[in-house]
This record gives C-alpha cells, structure tokens and sequence, in this order.
C-alpha cells in the first residue's frame, strides 16, 4: 500500500496570506489527524476528522481549519498566516483495527511564513 | 489532565548501552501507550506499544515497561545503536474519544 502523502512539501507565504495543505491518507484509513511540529513545541495536535466529520480538535485559534472529503483526503487552511505559524505540518492517517492508536504519518509539509 | 510528562529532553548514550525515557501520565482514562520514533526529515513512525494490564512488552532490543499504580511508562532500548539516533515520542491514548495525547519528545544521541 502507499504511504500517506502530504503536498506541497515545502511551502513559503507571506504574513497575512492563508495557505492550503493536502494529505492523502492510507487507501482504507478514515481517520486522518493533523499536527504541527516546531523544535520548541513538539508535536502539537491541531484536528482529528473520521468520515469527513471533525471528531476531535486542539487547542489552536479558528485561523487553523480543515476538512476532510468522502475519499478520506484531508486538507486543512490556516488563514491570516502569522510569523509563528511557520512549522511542519504532519499527517496522519490510522486503521479502525488498532482503534487509532497506530497512527501512520507523512513527510510533512514545511511551511515557512516571512 | 490530559497531560503525558516525557523526560529526559535529550540523552546521550555511548554505543552497546541501555537507554531509557521515561513518562508520566495523571489521567487514568488512557488505555493506550505507544511510543514512535522519528528520524530527521521524516514523520513519526510507531515503535512499541503497551496496554495498561500488560508489565511489560518487548520487541527485539526495545522494551516498554509500565507501571499502573505509579502511572509511570519507560521506554528501554538494550544495546543502543548509532542508527537508534532519534526522537523518541511517548503517547497515551483516551478511551474516550481515541486521541492520543503526546509527550514533549526525548532526543537520543548514541555515541559509537
């Protein structure tokens, strides 16, 4: 099987500008999840969508959203983009079989915001 | 507290040693605990994981030990390697709503 796939994989915006992320998650995973990673944060969860439905959501600003299709492709936007919002963004998709706790992810999508 | 406490924040270990990172968690609705590894330039990738009614597992020369009443888990790899080099991430998973909840990552150096 493919692995979760993440485009673009690098990405630079301005401040102010919004960007869009895509992932494609394992072929038969429903659930895919969204972090975003910094060297001083870690892995931060930022959404969790199962069959196009948000099921579970972090703690960042409503500038962060997504939204996932009937194909289980995922995408998330973040609006307003602000300096620190420049991270990696990591996608990951799981199998209903491990109740979710294997969790497999992509390459990730560098955003740089200046 | 959906909290999971992960120490040390880096670690140095000489080649053929043991290493161990440990964590700490308050909320005994987990029911979970996996830990990933993740190599520079890729995304985590799942090691081990645990149930809280399992001691102990092992898989070749990594080891997860959990203690219940301590709500302590710790990761144990025997005979640390260069290619070990990596950070480590623990997580425990709510039976509520199945999200895992992440610790800070421990960045493991092994020295040959």
């Amino acid at each position: 099987k493919a692995g979760v796939t993440q485009t673009p994989r690098y990405l630079i915006k301005t401040r102010g500008q919004q960007v869009t992320l895509s992932c494609s998650p394992i072929s038969g995973h429903r659930s895919v999840s969204w972090y975003q990673q910094t060297p001083g944060q870690g892995l931060q969860f930022l959404f969790e969508y199962f069959s196009e439905t948000q099921r579970n959501k972090g703690n960042f600003p409503g500038r962060f959203s997504g939204r996932q299709f009937s194909n289980s492709r995922s995408e998330m936007n973040v609006s307003t983009l602000e300096l620190g919002d420049s991270a990696l963004y990591l996608c990951a998709s799981s199998p209903p079989e491990t109740f979710y706790y294997e969790q497999y992810f992509g390459p990730g999508t560098r955003l740089t915001v200046t | 507290q959906q909290q999971v406490k992960q120490s040390p924040q880096s670690l140095i270990v000489q080649k053929g040693g043991i290493s161990i990172i440990n964590c700490a968690y308050e909320n005994t609705a987990f029911d979970y605990f996996p830990w990933y590894q993740q190599f520079p330039g890729k995304g985590p990738a799942l090691l081990i994981a645990i149930r809280p009614d399992v001691s102990e597992k092992k898989e070749g020369r990594f080891t997860i030990s959990f203690n219940k009443s301590a709500k302590q888990f710790s990761l144990h790899i025997m005979d640390s390697q260069p290619g070990d080099s990596a950070t480590y991430f623990c997580a425990a998973r709510l039976d509520s709503n199945y999200q895992l909840i992440w610790g800070a990552g421990t960045k493991l150096i092994i020295k040959p």
